[in-house]
């Protein structure tokens, strides 16, 4: 089982320059969640997705784009790279029934550093 | 807003035992979890409390006390592979159906020999 897969692992941008990363769950979960990850501030919430079709903003949105392509699917846009989105980017799916723990399943994590 | 606190770093030596503390301020309570994070690696799940008591999961427990508004990650018999960054995460108010956690900084856990 592949689980959430991120692509690319590692980029470098240039100041301007546009990108998207790409997060695939197979998993049937329909929450999806778009996570950066500073040294020394944990993760922080950028954009989630309830469901196919919906998302809506977290704690950090600000100079980031998102698309709930399908239920498999998120993908999150920088349409402008700052040195600030310099991050570690995690996307994470989460399932329903069970426990209902809430658990969130990471991708392995995406690395961008914009020059 | 939610807010979690918990130490930057904390040390032991192997076949120790230590505990690394949560306290969180939250307007709506659900449940608090933990994840486990090796260096360049995903956050993994470890555990998740909803209600007060102590969850054991082999070597690994954690606590919760509603009342207290904290919890802890309770690491038994450590092993070198156990230095990593523990989260707690708390499963806050549901807006609209959705499940929104927040994560806590992180604890950098250093195993020495």
């Amino acid at each position: 089982n592949a689980g959430v897969t991120q692509t690319p692992k590692f980029q470098v941008l240039k100041t301007g320059q546009s990108m998207t990363l790409q997060c695939a769950q197979d998993m049937n979960h329909n929450s999806m969640y778009w996570y950066r990850q500073d040294p020394g501030m944990g993760l922080r919430l950028i954009y989630y997705s309830a469901s196919e079709g919906t998302t809506d903003k977290g704690e950090v949105p600000n100079g980031y784009n998102v698309s709930r392509l399908n239920k498999r699917e998120f993908s999150l846009r920088l349409e402008s790279a700052a040195p600030s989105q310099t991050s570690v980017y995690f996307c994470a799916s989460r399932g329903e029934g069970g426990r209902n723990t809430g658990e969130l399943f990471f991708g392995e994590g995406s690395r961008l550093t914009v020059l | 807003g939610q807010s979690l606190e918990q130490p930057s770093e904390v040390t032991a030596v192997e076949g120790a035992i230590v505990q690394i503390n949560c306290t969180y301020q939250t307007s709506g309570f659900y449940g608090l979890s933990w994840y486990q994070q090796h260096d360049g690696g995903a956050p993994t799940f470890l555990s998740y409390n909803a209600l007060d008591g102590l969850e054991e999961t082999g070597r690994f427990s954690s606590f919760l006390s509603r009342s207290d508004s904290y919890g802890y990650l309770l690491l038994q018999e450590l092993q070198m592979k156990d230095s990593a960054s523990y989260f707690c995460a708390v499963r806050d108010a549901v807006t609209g159906g959705s499940y929104i956690p927040t994560f806590g900084r992180g604890t950098s856990l250093i195993v020495h020999p």
